[in-house]
């Protein structure tokens, strides 16, 4: 079975970075598909952030592009966030996901809360 | 970016009624359109893909159409673990956006 859980912080001070890692069992992250950071702000609205692909290239939401970073370190199986300068509007629940051929979303983490505030 | 909009934001309903929730894109998205159900757990599980393509183990009362700009999602009889969010999620063109949520509630 394929699971993905975030794990990090749940409270970052404004204009640090926030950091978090997706870890994934039951399936390599270098074997195919794109992984993908995506968060849910408070009201409910949803951002698709960015992904790295099983070849390690990564595609940025634009809006974000000069704050984030997607990494992994496939000895652990790991993918990772990385977005910098953040602010009160980062305040949301961010999830991993797996995105499939047909750009479906099709396996989520449980999703952790991070909160910025000084 | 395309701006997904979806309607309605909210709706109350029974046990057994037939609903549908819209979602209008601010261009055309040639029947790229993705649904999702997100529980109250926050456990987020795809529902369909390509518009009407139902995902494995998602249940047959759940069904997906509509072309060009304007897509829906229909629940034929709803059951009590219905009672859920639902995002729309185009992928025309990214970056890939989402409709804004409609959160469907027992009446």
């Amino acid at each position: 079975e394929i699971q993905l859980q975030e794990s990090g912080p749940g409270l970052v001070k404004p204009s640090q970075s926030l950091s978090l890692t997706c870890s994934v069992t039951g399936y390599t992250i270098t074997s195919g598909y794109d992984w993908s950071w995506i968060r849910k702000f408070p009201g409910n609205k949803m951002e698709w952030m960015g992904y790295i692909s099983n070849s390690g290239s990564t595609n940025y939401n634009p809006s974000l592009k000069i704050r984030i970073s997607i990494t992994r370190d496939t000895s652990k199986n790991q993918f990772f966030l990385q977005l910098n300068s953040v602010t009160t509007e980062d305040t949301a629940t961010y999830y991993c996901a797996r995105m499939d051929g047909w750009y479906l979303f099709d396996y989520w983490g449980q999703g952790v809360m991070v909160t910025v505030s000084s | 970016d395309i701006q997904m909009t979806q309607t309605p934001s909210s709706m109350p309903a029974s046990l057994g009624e037939r609903v549908t929730i819209s979602c209008r894109a601010s261009q055309g998205i040639s029947n790229y359109l993705n649904w999702y159900q997100q529980k109250p757990d926050g456990t987020i599980k795809p529902l369909i893909y390509y518009t009407s393509n139902l995902q494995s183990g998602v249940p047959s009362r759940f069904s997906g159409s509509g072309s060009g700009t304007d897509y829906s999602l229909t629940i034929s009889s709803l059951e009590p673990e219905d009672f859920a969010m639902y995002y729309c999620q185009q992928y025309d063109s990214s970056p890939w956006t989402f409709g804004g949520g409609t959160k469907l509630e027992l009446k």
